[in-house]
């Protein structure tokens, strides 16, 4: 399978607890995406990179939200300190210029 | 006002039914126009896009965009149970994608 993977699929994590999540992208696009997806809503533009770097960032990217991509590859996307407003589905995509955006399925949190 | 509005259904109709799912923006200069089809616990994948006015067909899906009003449409002919999904109504900005808010559709057999 050459999609976008998302790692992990489901995560429960404590209130307050430090969480990690991992996108890894279809290999020949530059441009990478991370959104956030509450129930019953559309997904919401979180930060955008173009190789390594990180271009934008949404004001809903809070300073408990870090996103790293390292050599342009792989993406991670951090939350310290967890609050139960951060349970949502966050989303990578993952394209070239010009290209359509291909999503990955999403890593699922629950903040209890 | 948000960018992008899309009544959230939800949406249930029988198959074969015609099925309307549509969508209003604000800024008059958006060019692209895109329609998303989410299926449970996956992510967004592209359905169609158009560009600026007009119609696009593809198999039983027609997108419509009526710049004038600033309203975008996405209609599916002869829908089946494999069509029940939420819809996505996106449009390009800069370095990014904005979503309405998802129409949840049932198509029941």
């Amino acid at each position: 399978d050459t999609g976008v993977s998302q790692n992990p699929r489901h995560k429960i994590t404590k209130r307050g607890q430090n969480v990690t999540f991992r996108c890894d992208p279809i290999s020949e696009h530059n441009r990478l995406y991370w959104y956030r997806q509450t129930l019953g809503q559309g997904p919401e533009f979180l930060t955008y990179f173009q190789n390594e770097a990180q271009l934008e960032k949404s004001r809903l990217l809070s300073d408990r939200f870090s996103a790293e991509r390292p050599k342009g590859s792989f993406s991670t996307l951090e939350i310290q300190r967890t609050e139960q407003g951060d349970s949502a589905m966050y989303l990578c995509a993952s394209n070239s210029v010009n290209t359509e955006a291909f999503f990955g399925q999403g890593t699922r949190l629950t903040v209890v | 006002q948000k960018e992008v509005e899309q009544d959230p259904g939800p949406l249930s109709v029988p198959e074969g039914a015609i099925v309307s799912l549509n969508c209003t923006y604000s800024n008059s200069a958006f060019q692209y126009f895109m329609w998303y089809r989410q299926y449970s616990r996956k992510g967004p994948e592209l359905l169609m896009y158009t560009y600026s006015s007009g119609n696009k067909e593809d198999g039983r899906f027609t997108a419509q965009v009526d710049k004038s009003s600033k309203y975008i449409s996405l209609f599916i002919r002869d829908s089946q149970p494999s069509d029940s999904a939420t819809y996505l109504c996106a449009i390009p900005g800069a370095q990014k994608l904005v979503f309405g808010q998802g129409t949840r559709l049932t198509i029941n057999p």
